[in-house]
């Protein structure tokens, strides 16, 4: 059984460009989750979602992000017209469909250089 | 906003001493779990301590959790120079999907 899956793992835009970063969770499981990890420090809970919902999208900045999880194919975090600040490294992870224990399994991580 | 802090922030240990890392957190949660990064990589999955539970064990690992207090904490025994790396508790609130974050504990186990 594969793990969570990423791509790119390394990702350089220029200030402006739009930043794609892909997430294939694990075989099974349904939920979704984006967290980003600025340097030295801890992570940071972005978007959590379903196949086809947005279920919490509280931490997702207001402009020039957004997240989708399609029926078919992995989720997809994008921004738009990135800048520096925007430059991080961004997990995903996913948990099986039951609710009574959320282990989170991650990827590998995208990491995103703005120039 | 995070409610995850750490404490210490980093440790340095010779091989073969125990590492104890502990986390306090705001608000009442389902479970607390232990994470584990090295430089640069992902994260690793340690250990998972529901609410209801009070100590848990997992080879050199030993988890436990003060729901009165809001606080856990992580003892590794007899540690390794493999066990250099960031540790991070990570709060599952109640009703609530994500995982809040601390800052972490970075470990250094010097041979």
């Amino acid at each position: 059984n594969a793990g969570v899956m990423q791509n790119p793992r390394h990702l350089v835009r220029r200030r402006g460009q739009e930043a794609r970063l892909r997430c294939s969770p694990m075989k099974g499981h349904s939920h979704v989750y984006w967290y980003r990890q600025l340097p030295e420090e801890g992570l940071k809970f972005m978007v959590y979602l379903q196949k086809e919902n947005i279920i919490d999208e509280s931490g997702m900045p207001k402009e020039r992000f957004s997240a989708e999880f399609p029926k078919e194919g992995p989720s997809i975090l994008r921004i738009q017209q990135v800048v520096r600040g925007d430059s991080a490294a961004y997990f995903c992870a996913s948990s099986p469909p039951d609710t009574v224990s959320r282990e989170q399994y991650f990827g590998p991580g995208t990491r995103l250089t703005v120039t | 906003s995070q409610q995850g802090e750490e404490d210490p922030q980093a440790l340095s240990i010779q091989e073969g001493e125990n590492a104890t890392m502990n986390c306090s957190y705001k608000t009442s949660i389902n479970n607390l779990q232990w994470y584990r990064q090295n430089s640069g990589r992902g994260l690793v999955h340690l250990i998972l301590i529901r609410s209801n539970e009070r100590e848990k064990h997992s080879g050199r690992l030993r988890v436990t959790l003060d729901t009165s207090k809001k606080s856990s904490s992580l003892l590794i025994t007899a540690s390794r120079a493999a066990d250099t790396a960031s540790y991070f508790c990570a709060t599952h609130p109640r009703g609530g999907g994500k995982l809040i974050f601390g800052q972490g504990t970075e470990l250094s186990v010097k041979p």
